[in-house]
Order: C-alpha cells, then structure tokens, then sequence
C-alpha cells in the first residue's frame, strides 16, 4: 500500500500564505492520482476542499488553490483566515486503491 | 443540492456484522465512482472501498478484504457497505463519500466493535 505523507504540522500568519504539500512514496504525483484535499474543523465531518488537483466547489474560498509542485500535491491558502484554522488532509487514487495523507494541523497565529 | 444520507451501523460484538446503506441525491450517481471512508477517534480519514459507476470494479482496503462486500444499486441511487466478521479495530465513523465534483461527505454513522 502507498503511502501519502503531509506535513504534520504548519503555522501561518493572518493574512499571510502557507503551502501544504502531500506526496507519495511511490514517487512523483501526477494528475492521474486525482488529488483531492479535504478540511476538517474540530466535531465536523471532513469536507471536500479540491478535486482532481485543482477544481473547486462552491463552497471553496476563492483564497484555497491546488496544484502539482516538485512531484508532490500542493493546496495553497494566500490570505489566511482564522476560520481557515483546522485539520487539512489529501487524497490519491492509486489504480482505484484509495489513501489518505496522514493530515496537516494548521494553526493561524 | 449534492445528498449523502448515511443508515445502519451501530454496535456490535468482535465477529458480528452490520450493513451501512447510503441514498444519493442531488448529482448524476448513476455516472460517478462512489466510495466508503471511515475515521476511528482522533485518527484521520482511512478510504475503505469504492465502487465505479456500474458496480463491475471494486476495490477494498487490504484489512477488509473478504470481510466487507460493496455493493451499489442504481436504480436505488444507493451504496452499501455489507461488513462481517467485525473486529475492535473497525471501530469508526463511516462515511458515504462522493467523487470529482460531487465529492461531498455523508454526515457519518458511527460502528462501535466492542465486547
């Protein structure tokens, strides 16, 4: 089984950007691994952030972009919010396997 | 509105069995992949198995295999997740979870494996 790994843990600034990474031990990320990231706030279930790299939902803030950077999958907040302050994991498909990144807890300070 | 409603689950001895069933709305269910995610306390999310649109692929999570059985009715816009032989590591919230842009949550139910 791949395994994905996240930054354990990343501080930010408001108003500042901060780039969380997730990358697979199986080597570089691509599109075909169909990144996902997801957000989690404390009590809630996870909620769906990116799909397939880089699209949004409606309910993403415009602040939130993903993309691919040095072989790994990246979500990008420019312009932190306190309310942005929670739990961020991300996703791949591997040949229909699924696995999760092991989380990043992002604190705004 | 994308629509995830979560039954079943519960609580159950190590070794028992319980269904989980999910009714989709809201999207085209019959064209996505669909799949099951759990969260044990104070874990992360694990993926637990997916099923593609016509229910011909599935794919399972190595500690489930031949003990879980997906399954997907579209005619029903439903997914179910059959569990058996249940162990105290099972225990989680599990979640119906969608794919590509409609990859919205369910709100979860709780399975609890205990003696």
């Amino acid at each position: 089984q791949p395994v994905v790994t996240q930054e354990p843990s990343l501080t930010v600034s408001p108003g500042g950007t901060v780039t969380l990474t997730c990358g697979s031990s199986t080597g570089a990320v691509t599109d075909g691994h169909y990144p996902y990231w997801f957000q989690q706030k404390p009590g809630q279930a996870p909620r769906t952030l990116i799909y397939d790299t880089r699209n949004k939902f409606s309910w993403t803030p415009a602040r939130f972009s993903g993309s691919l950077l040095g072989g790994k999958a990246a979500l990008t907040l420019s312009g932190a919010q306190p309310e942005d302050e929670g739990d961020y994991y991300c996703s791949f498909a591997f040949n229909g396997i699924g696995v999760f990144g092991g989380g990043t807890k992002l604190t705004v300070l | 509105d994308v629509r995830l409603v979560e039954s079943g689950g519960g609580l159950v001895q190590p070794g028992g069995s319980l269904r989980l069933s999910c009714v989709a709305s809201g999207f085209p269910f019959n064209n996505y992949w669909m799949q099951w995610v759990r969260q044990a306390p104070g874990k992360g999310p694990e993926w637990v198995a997916t099923a593609n649109p016509d229910g011909s692929e599935k794919y399972y999570l190595d500690s489930v295999k031949g003990r879980f059985t997906l399954s997907r009715d579209n005619g029903e816009r439903s997914l179910n997740l059959q569990m058996r032989s249940l162990r105290v590591e099972d225990t989680a919230v599990y979640y119906c979870v969608g794919t590509g842009r409609y990859a919205s949550w369910g709100q979860g139910r709780p399975v609890t494996v205990s003696s």
